[in-house]
């Protein structure tokens, strides 16, 4: 059973460009997040999708981010125009419900490095 | 969903039962105790969880005060790659997200 499988691993981006992450979440989990970890900081939750809906994105900026998880295909993370405060590692988890006894398995992260 | 305390940071010698405690006086009845734990830059892996009596599984024990108001993760025989930051987290019913704190910075000594 393969874990919550994310990539790019790395991606460089040029200020201005688009940031398209992916994560695909374990088979049989229906539930996404995705963190945000700044460097040398702490995780950061940004949004928790559904399939075909976003339930909380509340840790979401407001602007040039968004999120979904199609019906079919992984999950995407978008950040448009990226800045080089964009720069960190985005971490997706995915859990089989949302019910508190449920814990979350997490991808290995895409690094991304704005220059 | 309550909020924990941890120390920053812990030192421990390798082959040692590392014991990393939490608080969490503000919990309730219905909230989950989780620990998970970040190596280096890697994906935080979970480890365990907890409502009201201990567990154990094959990487660590969770002792949970009758109270419920701390808890202690110990991992019976650490081992180097056990360094990593450790976080506790408390995540109530009907609670979509864990919040992570600023966790416990284990460190394995040889």
């Amino acid at each position: 059973n393969a874990g919550v499988m994310q990539n790019p691993r790395h991606l460089v981006r040029r200020r201005g460009q688009e940031a398209r992450l992916r994560c695909s979440p374990m088979k049989g989990h229906s539930h996404v997040y995705w963190y945000r970890q700044l460097p040398e900081e702490g995780l950061k939750f940004m949004v928790y999708l559904q399939k075909e809906n976003i339930i909380d994105e509340s840790g979401m900026p407001k602007e040039r981010f968004s999120a979904e998880f199609p019906k079919e295909g992984p999950s995407i993370l978008r950040i448009q125009q990226v800045v080089r405060g964009d720069s960190a590692a985005y971490f997706c988890a995915s859990s089989p419900e949302a019910d508190a006894n449920y814990g979350y398995t997490f991808g290995s992260g895409t690094r991304l490095t704005v220059v | 969903d309550a909020k924990t305390t941890q120390p920053p940071s812990m030192d421990c010698a390798e082959g040692r039962a590392a014991n990393l405690p939490c608080n969490h006086s503000t919990i309730s009845g219905n909230e989950y105790v989780y620990w998970y734990r970040q190596i280096h830059s890697q994906g935080p892996q979970y480890i365990i969880h907890g409502l009201k009596n201990n567990e154990t599984n094959e990487m660590a024990s969770l002792i949970i005060t009758e109270d419920r108001k701390s808890s202690t993760l110990i991992l019976p025989h650490a081992t180097l790659r056990d360094t990593a930051v450790y976080y506790c987290i408390v995540r109530g019913w009907g609670a979509q997200k864990l919040v992570f704190g600023q966790g416990t910075r284990l460190t394995i000594n040889p």
